[in-house]
């Protein structure tokens, strides 16, 4: 089955410095790897994804994040942050080759982001 | 496109009353996902269509849950009878993928139900 993973419930930061979500999954194949924000009483928006290609996959806001096969990861970053990052952050992945549940999105837990000045 | 657009945004109803969700999809999107939302379990999916059939509903917690999408451009998600623990934000997500195109998934702004 797979499963995504976010270890920290709560990430806090100072405006300006840079910042980094961590985010690992489970897949039996190839993965599809997704990262949203949700700012309070919104829905979930997106922020950015990789499907394949370069594992440095660039977004909205100024957010990055990288795709490291070997460690199954996919941390989400940004060089400088703002206070206006401070929401909630999923990472999602979705594995197309599934067998019997092809194309399943799952989330993780979600990670707390707080930025402060 | 307005988006996934879910209705009502917000409901209070008492404890053994029927609650039906509602969500429109983003029109030309293949794939519509059920989602409930509470801060002790997170996001959690419930169910999936894709192409208007269910294909995963290991996510729902009961037989009190069901869900329908009699069409591409329509689904419910219905609980009968509700009770206090089912209240939580209800997502709707919509997206197109296979093909040529592959999108990410939108979201609807959610559902906040309260079983009082």
């Amino acid at each position: 089955a797979q499963s995504v993973a976010q270890p920290e419930d709560q990430v806090n930061v100072a405006e300006g410095n840079p910042l980094t979500v961590k985010c690992t999954y489970s897949v039996s194949g190839n993965p599809y790897l997704f990262w949203y924000v949700q700012y309070p009483n919104r829905g979930l928006q997106f922020l950015l994804k990789y499907i394949t290609g370069d594992n440095l996959v660039k977004g909205s806001y100024g957010f990055e994040a990288e795709f490291n096969k070997s460690q199954t990861s996919f941390h989400l970053k940004k060089p400088s942050a703002l206070v206006s990052d401070s929401a909630l952050y999923f990472c999602a992945v979705r594995d197309p080759i599934l067998t019997g549940g092809g194309n399943k999105l799952t989330f993780g837990t979600g990670t707390q982001l707080k930025v402060e000045l | 496109d307005a988006g996934v657009i879910q209705s009502p945004r917000h409901e209070v109803t008492e404890m053994g009353q029927e609650v039906t969700l509602r969500c429109k999809p983003i029109s030309g999107h293949d794939y519509l996902f059920w989602y409930r939302q509470t801060m002790m379990r997170g996001l959690e999916l419930l169910i999936y269509f894709n192409n208007n059939v269910p294909i995963d509903d290991s996510g729902m917690p009961e037989d009190r849950f069901s869900a329908k999408m009699p069409n591409a451009s329509f689904s419910t998600l219905k609980i009968q009878p509700s009770e206090p623990r089912d209240s939580a934000v209800y997502f709707c997500a919509s997206t197109i993928w296979g093909g040529v195109v592959d999108t990410e998934a939108f979201f609807g702004q959610g559902t906040r139900l309260t079983v009082v």
